[in-house]
């Protein structure tokens, strides 16, 4: 059982470039999330999606994109890197979207943007 | 490799009391930072409290407070007068200090706060 699989696990790129963050999970979970975090910060949501072809804003979703065509993956799109992008991004996954599931994390992609 | 193991999934307690959340971790590091966040219906997670594993002191933030055992591995989260706003889950992560930035996550306890 793989759980959440985050691809690729380090990233350079340039500003203005596009690029998307794999997602992956094999635990057949409705509610899939991005998260970013920054240094002295909590987690932030970004996009989440509680099941395929829902998807859903959260607290910080300017200059990204998601979307849900299957129950298994849930990609994050970069359209056009800036340095404010910067930052460790994380996906995680559950039964649903209430908090008496636990949520599964990936291990983070870390992402600079030169 | 790094882990972070919380026993409890789930836990209930009355309002105004105390609840002490455990969480142990496994690590070959020296310097490293702990944090405690607390995700409650909105999805969000929120940064609690966060412990410098080179700080003997405990870290304190208002009502929560932890209790950091480095030689035990050890870093309990305390909730003091407890309120119905602070039910939610809570997860205890790991990070290497500085340079590295990948944070480990605990599976989470969930928090019942009862009225």
């Amino acid at each position: 059982n793989a759980g959440v699989t985050q691809t690729p696990k380090f990233q350079v790129l340039k500003t203005g470039q596009s690029m998307t963050l794999q997602c992956a999970q094999d635990m057949n979970h409705e509610y899939m999330s991005w998260y970013r975090q920054d240094p002295g910060m909590g987690l932030r949501l970004i996009h989440y999606s509680v099941g395929a072809g829902i998807t859903d804003q959260g607290e910080v979703p300017n200059g990204y994109n998601v979307s849900r065509s299957t129950t298994e993956d849930f990609p994050l799109r970069l359209l056009s890197a800036a340095p404010s992008q910067t930052s460790v991004y994380f996906c995680a996954s559950s039964w649903g979207q209430g908090t008496n599931q636990p949520q599964h994390f990936g291990d983070g992609t870390r992402l600079s943007i030169l | 490799a790094q882990t972070v193991t919380q026993s409890q999934p789930e836990m209930s307690v009355q309002e105004a009391e105390t609840v002490t959340l455990s969480c142990t971790y496994d690590t070959s590091e020296n310097n490293y930072y702990l944090f405690w966040y607390k995700q409650p219906p909105s999805r969000q997670m929120i940064l609690v409290i966060r412990q410098e594993a080179y700080k003997q002191q405990n870290a304190t933030e208002n009502r929560f407070s932890v209790n950091f055992q480095k030689a035990a591995k050890s870093f309990s989260l305390k909730i003091s007068d407890s309120q119905l706003g602070d039910t939610a889950m809570y997860f205890c992560a790991f990070m290497k200090h500085a340079r590295d930035d990948k944070i480990i996550f605990g599976k989470g306890t969930r928090l019942h706060i009862l009225p």
